[in-house]
């Protein structure tokens, strides 16, 4: 199946730095999405854009929709401790009836130190 | 509060058992997912159902069966013939609109 191509694979900074990343598709989504994972946790959605251009926050967070529909990015400012974990971003469309299939990215492990 | 339960949070198998994980929601969802996550390998997916009683392959079906007798539970079993059944388990709910998706909290398979 077809995974999002999710940038960068990792990142390592100190507190307080701001972090961004980003994904990229050869195909078009109705909808981005953007998920934050814990050790040994589900993913937890943060932010859902639904339009092309749709830039939304969420406290330190911030994500935007792509114009062409084909990629996302998420801002992460004065990173914290807390903010450790695997963010995924995932792109979905309808795939048929009623059904709105989710493609993931393949995540981006981040690692803050104190 | 409505969620999605996955149990058991840990479960050890002997090689050439097959073993069933448990995923349960009280959404009122239609469409349920299976995924599996090894590292570095982000999320994929195995089996999902859109409605009771019908379900589609994933993209690594092979060696997994699941059922949809309910529309709270979708049950997973990790047969023998699966190479390498050694996993983070994980299951989600979804409207089966563009909501996105509500996944449990994870069942790590260990065979032994």
């Amino acid at each position: 199946g077809q995974q999002l191509n999710q940038s960068p694979q990792s990142m390592f900074i100190q507190e307080g730095e701001d972090v961004s990343m980003n994904c990229t598709s050869s195909s078009i989504f109705n909808t981005w999405l953007w998920y934050k994972q814990e050790p040994g946790e589900g993913p937890v959605l943060l932010i859902a854009l639904y339009k092309a251009g749709e830039l939304t926050s969420n406290g330190r967070l911030t994500a935007q929709f792509g114009i062409t529909r084909k990629d996302s990015f998420l801002n992460i400012s004065a990173s914290i401790p807390s903010d450790v974990g695997i963010y995924f971003c995932a792109g979905q469309r309808k795939s048929g009836g009623s059904n709105y299939k989710l493609t993931f990215g393949k995540g981006t492990l981040l690692t803050v130190n104190p | 509060d409505g969620g999605i339960t996955q149990s058991p949070k840990y479960l050890f198998r002997k090689e050439g058992q097959n073993v069933t994980l448990s995923c349960e929601q009280n959404l009122n969802h239609d469409a349920m997912y299976w995924y599996r996550q090894d590292p570095g390998q982000g999320l994929r997916l195995i089996y999902y159902s859109q409605i009771v009683n019908d379900f589609q392959k994933g993209d690594i079906a092979e060696g997994y069966s699941v059922s949809r007798e309910k529309k709270e539970s979708f049950p997973l079993t990790v047969t023998s013939a699966q190479k390498n059944p050694t996993a983070f388990y994980l299951c989600a709910s979804s409207k089966g609109q563009a909501y996105g998706y509500t996944f449990g909290s994870g069942t790590r398979l260990t065979v032994v």
